[in-house]
């Protein structure tokens, strides 16, 4: 059974530029939600796509959209980025609503 | 406002004894508890869920206690051992099937001392 893959693993952007960020869900999950992390927090929802649609989103920005393809797999992108989107970003998959697994994530450093 | 606490950001346990870690809650549409153990440079990897139908759900060495009218949740580790030396969230779900995601604490650092 493969599991959740993220990349990439680590990213350098700039201020102001957009970024992509990439996920696998694990094999027979349908549902995918990506998290973001800051330093010494817990992770925070920005959304959830299940089966293309988002269905889901926390209170994050609309320059932070996703997708989610036939294939269950899922991108974040994130536009006009800022200092404060320096993070770990995680992706989690999940059979409908049972438990997410989540992926190793991406370490996003803007300068 | 914090809707997931866990109070303690580290605990020290010896190896062999039990390790419990607590989480209390705010957010009374919380129906669906979860706990992730997380390693440096990975993932936070599932460990066991508790629905609010339930008070005690167990799995090997791990036991998780829910107390609803306390709005409170604990994790038992028993025999605690050194590979469970990590940081342990505490993840709560509103009622409805999970489409607003995951509500984490801030993580309680767990030392598992030889």
């Amino acid at each position: 059974e493969t599991g959740v893959t993220q990349s990439p693993t680590h990213l350098i952007k700039t201020r102001g530029q957009q970024v992509t960020l990439r996920c696998s869900s694990q094999s027979g999950h349908n549902t995918v939600s990506w998290y973001q992390q800051a330093l010494g927090q817990g992770p925070q929802f920005i959304f959830q796509y299940y089966r293309e649609e988002e269905n889901g989103r926390g209170n994050f920005p609309p320059r932070f959209s996703g997708l989610q393809f036939p294939n269950y797999s899922s991108e974040l992108n994130v536009n006009a980025l800022e200092l404060d989107d320096s993070a770990l970003y995680l992706c989690a998959s999940s059979l409908d609503s049972q438990a997410q697994h989540f992926g190793d994530g991406t370490r996003l450093s803007i300068l | 406002d914090q809707q997931v606490k866990q109070n303690s950001p580290s605990l020290s346990v010896q190896e062999g004894r039990i390790s419990i870690l607590n989480c209390d809650y705010t957010n009374s549409m919380f129906d669906y508890f979860l706990w992730y153990k997380k390693y440096p440079a990975e993932g936070p990897t599932f460990l066991i869920s508790i629905s609010s139908i339930k008070d005690k759900n167990e799995d090997g060495r791990f036991t998780v206690f829910l107390n609803k009218s306390a709005k409170h949740l604990s994790l038992h580790i028993v025999p605690s051992q050194p590979g469970d030396s990590a940081v342990y969230f505490c993840a709560a779900r509103e009622r409805g099937g999970g489409a607003d995601g995951l509500t984490f604490g801030k993580g309680t650092h767990l030392i598992i001392q030889p």
